[in-house]
């Protein structure tokens, strides 16, 4: 089946604690992008990716780092988490970004810092 | 800096109502429009999209939208709505020309549907 996973699901953590979210995809998408959701914010582009080795900042990229080392895997590194990070986070994937292409979003992780 | 605004937050309607809501964005040149919607607990799945072409568009479910280029707006329409509409809508936007590579989300709206 076609999906794009996350894990965990549900995280709690302390400030400072380093931590990381997986996201995976087996669709051999070369797109993959981090969002967070906020209530009243909507969702906000953390960091993407257009491929292997190539990543950039989206609109709310401080806090965070990521990698894609390999194709169908984007983990989000949180070094050093804080209270302002608690959020829903979204990873998305895409063959490619155009528009014709649909974004495939993951199931989401809630996290929440303490 | 491109922005993409819904005005209605919250929206609550009786199964049977028409419904329509409102997407405006900020980038006069070419812009790509969808719709995505994230029913309770799950999440976000593509709705309709327009890239070019026919400004209406119709998607899954029964939901249209209609790209009106001096508007600036993209509103999703739907003539009856049922209870399992339920869910947050959200309008994203890509402008090509300005930041090839993002989707720029609004805030959202929430719809409530009543038996």
């Amino acid at each position: 089946e076609a999906q794009v996973t996350q894990n965990p699901r549900y995280l709690i953590t302390v400030t400072g604690k380093k931590l990381t979210v997986t996201c995976s995809q087996n669709m051999n998408h070369e797109y993959m992008s981090w969002y967070r959701q906020d209530p009243g914010l909507g969702l906000r582009q953390i960091y993407y990716s257009m491929n292997v080795e190539v990543t950039d900042k989206g609109d709310v990229p401080e806090g965070y780092k990521v990698s894609r080392k390999e194709k169908r895997n984007f983990p989000l590194i949180l070094e050093s988490p804080s209270p302002n990070q608690t959020s829903l986070y979204f990873c998305a994937s895409s063959l490619a970004f155009l528009p014709q292409e649909t974004q495939y979003f993951g199931p989401g992780t809630r996290l929440l810092v303490l | 800096a491109q922005s993409v605004s819904q005005h209605n937050h919250h929206v609550i309607l009786s199964e049977a109502a028409s419904l329509e809501l409102g997407c405006n964005y900020s980038y006069g040149g070419t812009v790509n429009l969808f719709w995505y919607v994230q029913y309770p607990g799950q999440h976000l799945q593509l709705l309709l999209k327009y890239f070019s072409g026919d400004p209406l568009v119709k998607g899954i479910k029964g939901f249209e939208a209609e790209f009106i280029k001096s508007k600036f707006s993209f509103n999703l329409r739907k003539p009856s709505v049922q209870w399992s509409d339920t869910a947050e809508y959200f309008c994203a936007v890509n402008a090509p020309l300005l930041n090839t590579d993002k989707l720029i989300f609004g805030t959202g709206t929430r719809l409530q549907v009543f038996p």
